[in-house]
């Protein structure tokens, strides 16, 4: 169990640029989910997925976010024409369907909009 | 909607022992977290109540009560890396067949010598 993982760590992008992060989530675990995260603030709820449905996509802050996972195991965030406003972490987090269901986070990817 | 509400920031000394409050307003609550994120890193699972009572954990307890919207971390025996944020996250919507977690915005404990 190597925890769940997220690539890239840190993202520098120009205005109006698309990026897209990766989220591995630990293997077991079929239930993904994404989350924004502003200094000073908790983490903001995205979007949901179980297995490869996206079960829950209206917390995604505009028609800009889109998240997909093909295979019911990584996980992709893309953001489309990036604005300042998007610079934040982006935090990935898994569990499992178990009692509890406790999730657990990846290390983010940070992301700087010049 | 939901409201979470936990003090910005708290000090106190190596050794020491701190409560961490965190109060709550929400519908369909089913269970509470509490997470512990350093500086720039994700945040770590500590705890977790869906029952009124006190859970313990080493060094750590969390306290719910669900008729006041009301939890607290303990934290004994405070030590340096004990300095973080202490995320308060409620847990709701399991009956629609699937949860959220809807954060606090965090307590900033500093531990001094």
């Amino acid at each position: 169990d190597t925890g769940v993982s997220q690539d890239p760590r840190h993202k520098i992008t120009k205005r109006g640029q698309n990026v897209t992060f990766r989220c591995d989530p630990i293997s077991e675990h079929n239930r993904l989910y994404w989350y924004r995260q502003t200094l000073g603030q908790g983490p903001e709820f995205l979007t949901y997925f179980q297995n490869e449905a996206q079960l829950e996509k209206s917390r995604l802050l505009s028609d800009r976010f889109s998240a997909e996972r093909p295979k019911g195991s990584f996980s992709t965030l893309e953001i489309q024409r990036t604005e300042q406003g998007d610079s934040a972490m982006y935090l990935c987090a898994s569990s499992s369907t178990e009692y509890q269901e406790t999730q657990y986070f990846g290390p983010g990817t940070r992301l700087l909009v010049l | 909607g939901q409201n979470i509400d936990q003090p910005t920031e708290m000090t106190a000394t190596e050794g020491a022992i701190v409560q961490i409050n965190c109060t709550y307003q929400t519908s369909g609550f089913n269970g509470l977290f509490w997470y512990q994120q350093h500086a720039g890193e994700a945040p770590t699972f500590l705890s977790y109540n869906v029952l009124d009572g006190l859970e313990e954990k080493g060094r750590f307890s969390s306290f719910l009560s669900r008729s006041k919207g009301y939890s607290y971390l303990l934290l004994k025996e405070l030590q340096m890396k004990d300095s973080a944020s202490y995320l308060c996250a409620v847990r709701t919507g399991m009956n629609s067949g699937y949860s959220t977690l809807t954060f606090g915005k965090g307590t900033m404990l500093l531990v001094s010598p």
